[in-house]
């Protein structure tokens, strides 16, 4: 069974620090989706990394995919209050049917 | 632009009793889905459709069904509610089955009693 295991589950910081979450699975995935999602609304997607050591960058958030696709890690940088949200990775199955999703990173940024 | 539209946004149902949750999607995606998520689960695939008239099961369809009769819609019916059915439902759609982004609306709140 394809898993995809995120880390931490929870992240309380300051403005101003920068932090990295992560998103960990023993499986090789063809590609890696990570989305944002605020209370009371449906994730977002931010970003889809596809080729292994792939770096993406988004403004503050830098978006890393493993070089053997197992793995990818999103690095923010100077966190703002903004940034507060669910973090989750997500991934296709090994059907190609759906994507499978991580149970996410709570970031809560205080000012 | 209205993208996913889901309604209703929050609902109570009492255990045994039925009702439809409504799934629109104005993006002319031909794939379409339903996850449920509850606190420390994540996000669990319930049913998911590959275009009008084809349906198939997630990894969580008990207690559920869907049809697709057209590209727009997509419902989910809870048949006979439990506490178990406790959740937050989110309907996604995408342009591609399985590898491409999912665009989602923003939830309805099931309270079963």
């Amino acid at each position: 069974t394809q898993l995809l295991e995120q880390s931490p589950q929870f992240l309380s910081i300051q403005e101003g620090e920068n932090l990295t979450v992560y998103c960990n699975s023993s499986s090789v995935f063809s590609s890696l989706q990570w989305y944002r999602q605020e209370p009371g609304e449906g994730p977002v997607l931010l970003v889809t990394v596809v080729t292994g050591g792939e770096v993406k960058k988004l403004k503050r958030l830098t978006f890393q995919f493993g070089d053997a696709r197992k793995d990818s890690s999103l690095h923010i940088t100077a966190a703002q209050p903004g940034d507060t949200g669910l973090y989750l990775c997500a991934g296709p199955n090994q059907a190609g049917t759906a994507l499978i999703f991580g149970k996410g990173t709570t970031l809560s940024v205080s000012s | 632009n209205a993208g996913v539209t889901q309604t209703p946004k929050f609902q109570v149902l009492k255990t045994g009793q039925s009702m439809t949750l409504q799934c629109a999607q104005d993006m002319n995606h031909e794939y379409m889905s339903w996850y449920r998520q509850d606190p420390g689960m994540g996000l669990r695939l319930i049913h998911y459709s590959v275009g009008a008239g084809i349906t198939d099961q997630g990894e969580v369809p008990n207690g559920y069904n869907v049809s697709r009769s057209t590209t727009e819609d997509f419902p989910l019916r809870l048949l006979s509610a439990a506490p178990s059915q406790t959740s937050v439902y989110f309907c996604a759609s995408s342009y591609r089955q399985g590898t491409s982004p999912l665009h989602f609306g923003n939830g309805t709140r099931l309270t079963v009693t």
